[in-house]
């Protein structure tokens, strides 16, 4: 049973135009968001997160922004670049405070055209 | 930022023989190391959590004999793959988690291929 969900596998982007990749959940108990980024053959790397308690978390180029009652967050990169293609996973975290584990959406791979 | 290593980041072996994957926490202590598996095309999907000191906690489907995890101290979580098969063959990533609550700091990946 897939909790995190990325409907589109992938997304093709004319460089400096904005990257818009979606992420839904269905467990109502998830109150922390994480969005990662991956390379081929490479280990995930952070990018960034929201907890439940904000609808919106920017950090430079990057902005998640989570709709609670839509059980959908979005993470907007603008504007897009050429290294900014690769994987990217949503993850979701009930309970963060009780150090339950995150489940991943299955990925959406952005290329972003130079 | 934390660094989590793994040792090796690829490794070929044969079907019916044992490989061991190391993840290390590099400059931090992590109380919980996880382990992941990603299939070509696939999400990472959690096999094991792991505490340091204590056994680790299996996800349903995931054999606890075969995947052997040993978290014997606040740096290091190993993960043995016994008796390997073809079909074991994948992408296994670790992740460390500083805190409790808390983003997790990943390792590289282990592409493992049993031949």
């Amino acid at each position: 049973d897939q909790q995190v969900k990325q409907n589109s596998p992938s997304l093709s982007v004319q460089e400096g135009r904005i990257s818009i990749l979606n992420c839904d959940y269905t467990n109502s108990m998830f109150d922390y968001f994480l969005w990662y980024k991956k390379y081929p053959a490479e280990g995930p790397t952070f990018l960034i997160s929201i907890s439940s308690i904000k609808d919106k978390n920017e950090d430079g180029r990057f902005t998640v922004f989570l709709n609670k009652s839509a059980k959908h967050l979005s993470l907007h990169i603008v504007p897009s670049q050429p290294g900014d293609s690769a994987v990217y996973f949503c993850a979701a975290s009930a309970g963060a405070n009780t150090g339950n584990q995150f489940y991943f959406g299955t990925g959406t791979s952005l290329t972003v055209i130079p | 930022g934390a660094v989590v290593s793994q040792h090796p980041s690829w490794v070929i072996c044969k079907s019916g023989t044992s490989v061991k994957i190391e993840c290390r926490s590099l400059d931090f202590q992590a109380t919980t190391m996880f382990w992941y598996r990603q299939f070509p095309k696939q999400s990472l999907m959690l096999m094991a959590t792991s505490n340091e000191g204590s056994k680790a906690t299996y996800e349903q489907g995931v054999e606890k004999d075969k995947f052997l995890i040993n978290h014997a101290s606040l740096t290091l979580s190993t993960l043995t793959v016994t008796s390997a098969h073809p079909e074991d063959s994948s992408f296994y990533i670790c992740s460390a988690r500083l805190n409790i609550q808390g983003e997790q700091y990943f390792g590289p990946g282990t592409r493992l291929t049993v031949t």
